[in-house]
């Protein structure tokens, strides 16, 4: 049962252009949301996250968008660089449930950018 | 300052070895988590540590998974009677409780492969 689903395994856009990377949920107990970047032989870095009381949150040349009632969320990445190749990893937090504060992770959808 | 470290980064072992895997969080943070990462698949929580105690153990696969906490710093996860399922990378995350953002700072991860 999979609760964040990333449904596109790669992506491959030309530098300049948008680099749209989306993720659906299941789970309506999720509160906050986060995009997570890795590059090979890496742990995952933290890129931007987004509470569920907004629809939109900005950094640079991301941004993160999230429909509540699709369940569907997406990160912009505009212009793309070569340098932003990597798997990114669509994350939800869910209100604490025993204390936990873990993430449930989608499989991951690799872009890459062409020069 | 250092961030999250792991080891080894690589470990292979036969079929029915136990194996143990280190986590050095960043100083100072109180959570720390494991997760794994099975080949082409998303990162999967297996347990989460509050201090030393471990409120959340329910993503650890079997009784054959177990880890610990000493110091409110390392961590070990340990494998007993490992089967080749088991291979996969193993990340360990650490966070600062009390922030908003529920960011979790990976390590580079350990590579394990059952043989």
């Amino acid at each position: 049962d999979q609760q964040v689903k990333q449904n596109s395994p790669s992506l491959s856009v030309q530098e300049g252009r948008i680099s749209i990377l989306n993720c659906d949920y299941t789970n309506s107990m999720f509160d906050y949301f986060l995009w997570y970047k890795k590059y090979p032989a890496e742990g995952p870095t933290f890129l931007i996250s987004i509470s569920s009381i907004k629809d939109k949150n900005e950094d640079g040349r991301f941004t993160v968008f999230l429909n509540k009632s699709a369940k569907h969320l997406s990160l912009h990445i505009v212009p793309s660089q070569p340098g932003d190749s990597a798997v990114y990893f669509c994350a939800a937090s869910g209100s604490r449930q025993g204390g936990s504060e873990k993430l449930v992770f989608g499989k991951g959808t690799k872009l890459t950018v062409n020069p | 300052g250092a961030g999250v470290s792991q080891s080894p980064s690589n470990k292979v072992t036969e079929k029915g070895k136990d194996v143990e895997l280190r986590c050095d969080p960043i100083s100072g943070h109180t959570a720390l988590y494991w997760y794994r990462q099975r080949l082409g698949q998303g990162l999967e929580f297996l347990i989460y540590f509050q201090g030393n105690s471990a409120p959340d153990k329910s993503g650890l696969p079997s009784d054959r998974f177990s880890a610990e906490r000493t110091g409110e710093s390392v961590s070990t996860l340990t494998i007993q009677r490992t089967q080749q399922e088991d291979s996969a990378v193993y990340l360990c995350a650490s966070s600062l409780l009390g922030t908003l953002s529920y960011e979790q700072y990976f390590g580079p991860g350990t590579r394990l492969t059952v043989t």
